[in-house]
């Protein structure tokens, strides 16, 4: 079974603060990597999906990059606000199999 | 219009019933999914239908029925509820069932069994 690692569980900046998190999968056979946010109390929403090797994708202050071939992809948030607060998911998969997602960071962002 | 709902939004249950979850998109997509989220907060895939065909199925007991009468609908049928049962099981769609395409997920339903 695939297995997705996000480093760090959780963490807390303070407004204004940029901030990043990892997310490590095997490179073999992958074909899919997704970011999702996930607010307490809602469900999770889709920022990214990335399939190709050096990809970079941004929405607003979040951006994320893709290096399929040391199976990675991290995830930038430039100038933290609080209602950036959340679990960011990561998911990803291997062809033809169900994506499977990581365990998440916590980000708490305080004014 | 909500793109992806689910009903009921709670269900509280005693061991031993048999209870259903619907699910149902109104985006077009042709494929749908039921995880689950443990106790951990891990979201794990418990089933993927596409086209009303069941494509993945994540070694879920036999307890776990799912059902799709379309494209639109995936409905999930538990009999003979557990303990172990309980958790927040989300129902979500996308384009493709491949991951070329974001996941858009319900609100989940929260099941107690007691």
């Amino acid at each position: 079974i695939l297995n997705v690692e996000q480093s760090p569980q959780s963490l807390h900046v303070q407004e204004g603060d940029s901030t990043n998190f990892t997310c490590s999968f095997p490179s073999s056979n992958f074909y899919a990597l997704h970011w999702y946010r996930w607010e307490t109390a809602k469900s999770p929403e889709a920022l990214f999906v990335m399939t190709l090797n050096g990809d970079e994708k941004k929405k607003g202050r979040i951006s994320a990059t893709l290096n399929t071939k040391e199976g990675y992809s991290y995830l930038y948030i430039k100038g933290s606000q609080p209602e950036d607060s959340a679990t960011y998911l990561c998911a990803c998969n291997q062809a033809g199999t169900a994506l499977i997602f990581g365990k998440g960071t916590t980000l708490s962002v305080s004014s | 219009d909500t793109a992806v709902s689910q009903t009921p939004k709670y269900l509280v249950t005693q061991m031993g019933n048999d209870k259903s979850i619907k699910c149902e998109q109104n985006l077009g997509h042709d494929t749908m999914y039921w995880y689950k989220q443990d106790s951990k907060k891990f979201l794990k895939i418990m089933f993927s239908y596409n086209n009303k065909e069941l494509i993945i199925n994540e070694t879920v007991p036999n307890r776990f029925s799912p059902k799709s009468p379309d494209k639109a609908h995936l409905n999930l049928h538990i009999n003979s509820l557990e303990l172990g049962d309980s958790a927040v099981y989300f129902c979500a769609s996308s384009q493709d069932w491949q991951g070329l395409y974001e996941q858009y997920f319900g609100p989940g339903t929260r099941l107690t069994v007691t």
